[in-house]
């Protein structure tokens, strides 16, 4: 069955550290998204590809880095410039455009916790 | 102004019970718009589009007035696997991505 993978479910990083979140889709979408959800809070949008090796940033990209070399992969990087990364992670996909009827297809989820 | 605004709630209600969910957006040059369900520590599930004719699904009805960029999404006979949050989603003028309300949560009680 096609969908998205985000792995790893749960990652701790220390002060400092830079992690790798991965998002792999099968679903053969041209656009992935990466979004972050805090408590009690609506998704902001970190980062979007619209097509392989092109991506723009989105409302809250400082302190994050992506890549897109792949159709099927999208993985977000958290740097150590990002000063409060503790979130909720979702990766998302969808066709071309996220028109209706289908929006996205969302991945799980990543939750990144600062230890 | 956030460009996706929700009631937070919660909305608490007995089973059986109709609850009406309300959203309003500021981008009027939006062409796509969904409801989705977001359960605690899950990730968000497309519940339904919504256009202007409105729409149906089983015990979902949604509506949009593009004229007061208001959204509305009306459940029926509420059922205890109802209780979630309910995110209603606005692409953005330039159809390249969504912007999600921050959400109304919604208890279903016996």
């Amino acid at each position: 069955d096609g969908g998205i993978t985000q792995s790893p479910k749960y990652l701790f990083r220390k002060e400092g550290q830079n992690v790798t979140l991965s998002c792999e889709q099968n679903l053969n979408h041209d656009a992935m998204y990466w979004y972050r959800q805090d408590p009690g809070q609506g998704l902001r949008l970190i980062y979007y590809s619209q097509i392989v090796n092109d991506f723009q940033k989105g409302d809250i990209a400082e302190g994050y880095s992506v890549s897109r070399e792949k159709k099927e992969s999208f993985p977000l990087t958290v740097t150590s410039a990002q000063k409060n990364p503790t979130a909720f992670y979702l990766c998302a996909s969808s066709h071309d455009a996220p028109r209706a009827p289908y929006g996205y297809t969302f991945g799980s989820g990543t939750r990144l916790t600062v230890v | 102004r956030k460009e996706v605004e929700q009631d937070p709630g919660p909305f608490n209600v007995p089973e059986g019970a109709t609850v009406a969910f309300n959203c309003t957006y500021s981008n009027s040059a939006s062409q796509s718009f969904f409801w989705y369900r977001q359960d605690c520590r899950k990730e968000p599930k497309l519940l339904m589009s919504v256009y202007s004719s409105g729409n149906e699904d089983g015990r979902f009805t949604a509506q949009l007035n593009r004229a007061s960029q208001y959204i509305s999404l009306l459940i029926r006979d509420s059922k205890l696997s109802d209780s979630a949050t309910y995110l209603c989603v606005v692409g953005s003028g330039g159809y390249n991505k969504l912007i999600f309300g921050a959400g109304t949560r919604l208890a279903v009680h016996p």
